[in-house]
């Protein structure tokens, strides 16, 4: 199993471009999340998808949208790029109900708006 | 709301000697959970520990444990015998109660291991 994997693992984009990144796993969970990573600042929820066919915003979505294209894929789009959203992106999956709550994460994707 | 403090950006610890990491949390929550992940400078994240809101044992895995104290709203991580791998930095982090289970972090505790 591949568990989470994320595309792609760099970028570099101009103020104003847009882009993807996309996630999927493989371990059938329901729960899939989207998360930022700043220096000093932790981990910070942009969206979530409880379950297929849902998405709600996390505590920083502005300037995001996602699509739960299906139970495995959860995607993160930016439609025009802000230096502000330079990054590390992390995506990560759950099921609810298991007893230790355990997301698991994807490897980032580093982002870099100039 | 739920909030996450770590006040240690920054430790050292001995090699083969034991360290806490500290983590306080607020919620008005009854039912919650704790987690600790590392994230190595590779930067995955790797799960820990996991301390249920209404578990009353202490959470234990191998050299890590979890000492909760739920009157004073900590979540403090504790490892055993520190080895050079375990330099990297740690995230204290808190589910809220439902379904959903929004998960919120702290801003991190950098581990180093001296030889």
């Amino acid at each position: 199993n591949a568990g989470v994997t994320q595309t792609p693992k760099f970028q570099v984009l101009k103020t104003g471009q847009s882009m993807t990144l996309q996630c999927a796993q493989d371990m059938n969970h329901n729960s899939m999340y989207w998360y930022r990573q700043d220096p000093g600042m932790g981990l910070r929820l942009i969206y979530y998808s409880a379950s297929e066919g849902t998405t709600d915003k996390g505590e920083v979505p502005n300037g995001y949208n996602v699509s739960r294209l299906n139970k495995r894929e959860f995607s993160l789009r930016l439609e025009s790029a802000a230096p502000s959203q330079t990054s590390v992106y992390f995506c990560a999956s759950r099921e609810p109900g298991q007893g230790a709550y355990e997301q698991y994460f994807g490897p980032g994707t580093r982002l870099t708006v100039t | 709301a739920q909030k996450i403090t770590q006040t240690q950006p920054g430790m050292f610890v001995q090699e083969k000697e034991a360290v806490t990491l500290d983590c306080t949390y607020d919620t008005s929550d009854q039912s919650y959970g704790l987690f600790w992940y590392k994230q190595p400078s590779s930067g995955e994240m790797i799960f820990l520990i996991y301390q249920g809101s209404y578990d009353e044992q202490n959470a234990t895995e191998g050299r890590y444990s979890l000492n909760f104290q739920k009157a004073r709203k900590s979540a403090n991580l504790v490892i055993s015998a520190s080895q050079l791998g375990d330099s990297a930095m740690y995230f204290c982090a808190m589910r809220g109660p439902g379904g959903y289970q929004k998960v919120t972090f702290g801003t991190g505790t950098k581990l180093q291991v001296i030889p």
